[in-house]
């Protein structure tokens, strides 16, 4: 059985790096077509894409993001770690992680998510 | 903003039919798979609908979802009160090189 948990701070002040750690299990992502997906939604808001990481180390990040973001792995503690640098107001957010898997014929969806973590941004 | 328009909401009573669409491009809708989620108040999204029509395990087959050209449809028949929730389509945007979700749909249940 999946799950997935993300953990970090509550509250950053302006200019500050978020980072955010996402512990899984069920899965690993040493295995061919494993992924883990990161996904934002401000309060009232819709939900947006944000980046994910795969079992052999590709990453993607969200074009208007990808200058702030920085994805990773840890294989041997099963967790994913998001940072995004220089926080805004803007980026007050739940931010979620979820399991991705794909193969040749396509990917699968985003199939199971944390519960997510909220993030306020204010000095 | 979201490169997948939604229209912002949708109701119907219990027992009725709900369709919600997504529309899309030649980059996105029309070229890739298409995923809906649903999300209940307060809680996480859920994998509702994966490679256009297909139902992860334990989705009701009350939910069914279909493509055409550039647009997508999620239908929702014998609506319950449970529905009541946000919905979110989402495809790969080849354009974008990025996954992009949906503006949503707020369906309630009169």
């Amino acid at each position: 059985q999946i799950s997935l948990k993300e953990s970090g701070p509550t509250l950053v002040k302006p200019t500050q790096t978020l980072t955010l750690t996402c512990t899984f299990s069920g899965f690993s992502l040493t295995s061919p077509g494993e992924g883990v997906g990161w996904i934002r939604q401000p309060p009232g808001e819709a939900l947006e894409w944000l980046a994910v990481i795969y079992w052999d180390d590709k990453k993607v990040y969200s074009p208007s993001l990808k200058s702030r973001l920085t994805v990773t792995k840890d294989t041997s503690k099963n967790q994913v770690v998001l940072r995004m640098t220089n926080m805004d107001p803007v980026d007050t957010a739940t931010y979620y992680c979820a399991h991705d898997y794909g193969e040749s014929t396509g990917y699968y969806g985003l199939d199971v998510w944390g519960q997510g973590t909220t993030v306020a941004v204010s000095s | 903003q979201s490169v997948l328009t939604q229209s912002p909401s949708a109701s119907g009573t219990p027992g009725q039919r709900v369709s919600i669409s997504c529309s899309g491009s030649s980059s996105n809708v029309g070229l890739n798979y298409i995923y809906w989620y649903q999300q209940l108040p307060g809680t996480a999204p859920k994998l509702l609908i994966y490679r256009n029509d297909k139902r992860p395990s334990g989705v009701p087959d009350r939910f069914s979802g279909s493509k055409s050209g550039t647009s997508a449809s999620l239908a929702i028949s014998g609506l319950r009160s449970e529905d009541e929730a946000d919905y979110y389509c989402a495809a790969w945007d080849d354009s974008l090189s990025a996954y992009v979700f949906g503006t949503g749909t707020k369906v309630t249940v009169l």
